[in-house]
C-alpha cells in the first residue's frame, strides 16, 4: 500500500518559533509537493521539488522554506511563524512525467495552529 | 496564478440522488485535468486524470467529462450514497511539468 506520511496531525506553535513540518514517501517518487489549505481557498502549492535538492517556487511561497536532502523526505519549515501560517498543511508526491499525466498521492495533513 | 473555479461551493442531496457539479479552467496551455475525492480525516485521493478533449472516464457510479477548448469538466455522481459525501477537488496543469492549480472545491453532503 503507497504511503505519504507527515510527521505530526496536529501541532501548536508560538509567532516566531521556527517549525519544521516532515513529509516521508515511501513509492521513490521523484516529486513532492507542499500545499496548503484554508476555507474556501482549495489547496495552494507553496513549495514544489522534482528531485533532490531541487525545488521550485508554488503559489505562495513567502515565509516559507523547503529542504530536500534524501528522495523519500521533503520538509516544509516555516523560519518564524506568524499567525496568518495557522493552516492545514498537505504534503503530496507523484512520479516524474510530463504533461501532469500523474496523480498525486497525500499524507494526511498537518493541522498547525500559531499563537 | 490560474484561476480554476468549482461550483457549487457546496451541496446537500438525498441518498438516492444524482447530481453533478463543474470545474472551469482557462482553456490556453492545457496539459491535464484531475479530480480528486477529499474524505473528512483522510486524504486526498485521485479519481480521474483527463488529457484530451471529449475525454469521459467513469469508476463505479462516478464519471466526468471534459471539455478544454470551451475550459470545463463536469463530474457526475449517479444514486448517491452516505460514504459520496466528501469535498471533491479539480485540478489544472497548464504546465510541461507537474504543477497543479486546485479549485476552491465542491463538498457533498448525501443525508441517508
Amino acid at each position: 500500500d503507497v504511503k505519504v506520511t507527515q510527521s505530526s496531525r496536529y501541532l501548536v506553535k508560538r509567532t516566531g518559533e521556527k517549525v519544521f513540518l516532515e513529509c516521508v514517501q515511501d513509492m521513490d517518487h521523484e516529486n513532492m509537493f507542499w500545499y496548503r489549505q484554508d476555507p474556501g481557498l482549495g489547496l495552494r502549492l507553496i513549495y514544489f521539488s522534482y528531485d533532490v535538492k531541487m525545488k521550485e517556487k508554488g503559489d505562495i511561497p513567502e515565509g516559507y522554506s523547503v529542504s530536500r536532502e534524501k528522495k523519500e523526505r521533503f520538509s516544509l519549515i516555516l523560519e518564524s511563524a506568524s499567525t496568518n501560517q495557522t493552516s492545514m498543511y498537505l504534503c503530496a508526491s507523484s512520479r516524474a512525467g510530463t504533461s501532469g499525466r500523474n496523480e498525486q498521492f497525500f499524507g494526511p495533513g498537518t493541522r498547525l495552529t500559531v499563537l | 496564478i490560474l484561476n480554476v473555479e468549482q461550483s457549487p461551493q457546496s451541496l446537500h442531496v438525498q441518498e438516492g440522488d444524482s447530481t453533478n457539479f463543474t470545474c472551469s479552467f482557462p482553456s490556453s496551455n492545457f496539459y491535464a485535468l484531475h479530480w480528486y475525492r477529499w474524505e473528512t480525516a483522510k486524504s486526498p485521493e485521485a479519481l480521474f486524470v483527463m488529457t484530451l478533449n471529449g475525454d469521459e472516464k467513469k469508476k463505479g457510479r462516478i464519471s466526468a467529462t471534459l471539455n478544454t477548448k470551451e475550459g470545463y469538466s463536469y463530474l457526475y455522481i449517479k444514486g448517491s450514497q452516505p460514504e459520496d459525501s466528501a469535498t471533491y477537488l479539480c485540478a489544472l496543469c497548464n504546465n510541461a511539468g507537474n504543477m497543479l492549480t486546485f479549485g476552491g472545491g465542491t463538498r457533498l453532503m448525501v443525508k441517508p
